[in-house]
């Protein structure tokens, strides 16, 4: 069936470390979004791309769109504590315009 | 700013009994949709509504159903309730938007209600 893998599962990075998460799709993509879900929380929708080859920044957030619309990336510079959280990415199918979620990348931040 | 509410936020079954969960979009949202969330898992689709018909289906037991009203609220039932269901339910909208040759929906999620079967 139609996946979006995303990795890694988990990350722990120092406070200050950089922090990058990615999503591959087996089939091209409409779009994909990008949410976050703190601990004890809901997924809070961050960014949409829709352009092969989109890169958008958010602060310390970059988003990327790959050429062929079948990977997406988010990196964070140089984490802070508020960043802790775990970052889903959801593509929609070209194909049945279904929406697919990755398994998300939980970001620690170590003590 | 308004947001999707979701009522109960915590609920507590036995097994075989049943659930209703509540969900109230956003106003003027389009789409309802209904997630299922375990602990460290992504939140799994169950189900969605466009203008208060079902629009697509996802990994949503026999045993629940759901519906969208005509004051846009919806409504999850669960029935025959197992352990397995224990989990977080969340509620999300959207507003379809066409602009530019694309279409944006990004999701609103609600809180969420934490269901616990014993």
């Amino acid at each position: 069936g139609q996946q979006v893998m995303q990795i890694p599962q988990y990350q722990h990075v120092q406070e200050g470390e950089d922090f990058t998460t990615y999503c591959n799709s087996s089939t091209t993509l409409s779009n994909i979004q990008w949410y976050k879900q703190r601990p004890g929380g809901h997924p809070v929708f961050l960014i949409q791309l829709v352009k092969s080859g989109e890169v958008k920044k958010q602060k310390r957030l970059t988003f990327q769109f790959g050429e062929a619309k079948k990977n997406s990336s988010l990196h964070i510079t140089a984490t802070q504590t508020t960043d802790v959280g775990t970052y889903f990415c959801a593509g929609l199918m070209d194909s049945n315009y279904q929406l697919i979620w990755g398994a998300g990348t939980k970001l620690i931040i170590k003590p | 700013a308004a947001g999707v509410i979701q009522s109960p936020r915590h609920l507590i079954k036995e097994k075989r009994e049943t659930a209703t969960l509540k969900c109230y979009p956003i106003p003027r949202h389009d789409t309802v949709y209904w997630y299922q969330q375990g602990p460290g898992q992504d939140p799994q689709f169950l189900i969605s509504f466009y203008e208060k018909m079902q629009s697509d289906k996802g990994s949503i037991p026999d045993r629940f159903s759901a519906q969208q009203f005509s004051d846009y609220h919806s409504e999850l039932n669960m029935s025959s309730l197992e352990l397995g269901d224990s989990a977080l339910y969340f509620c999300a909208s959207s507003l379809t938007l066409h602009l530019n040759g694309t279409t944006r929906y990004e999701q609103y999620f609600g809180p969420g209600t934490r269901l616990t079967v014993t």
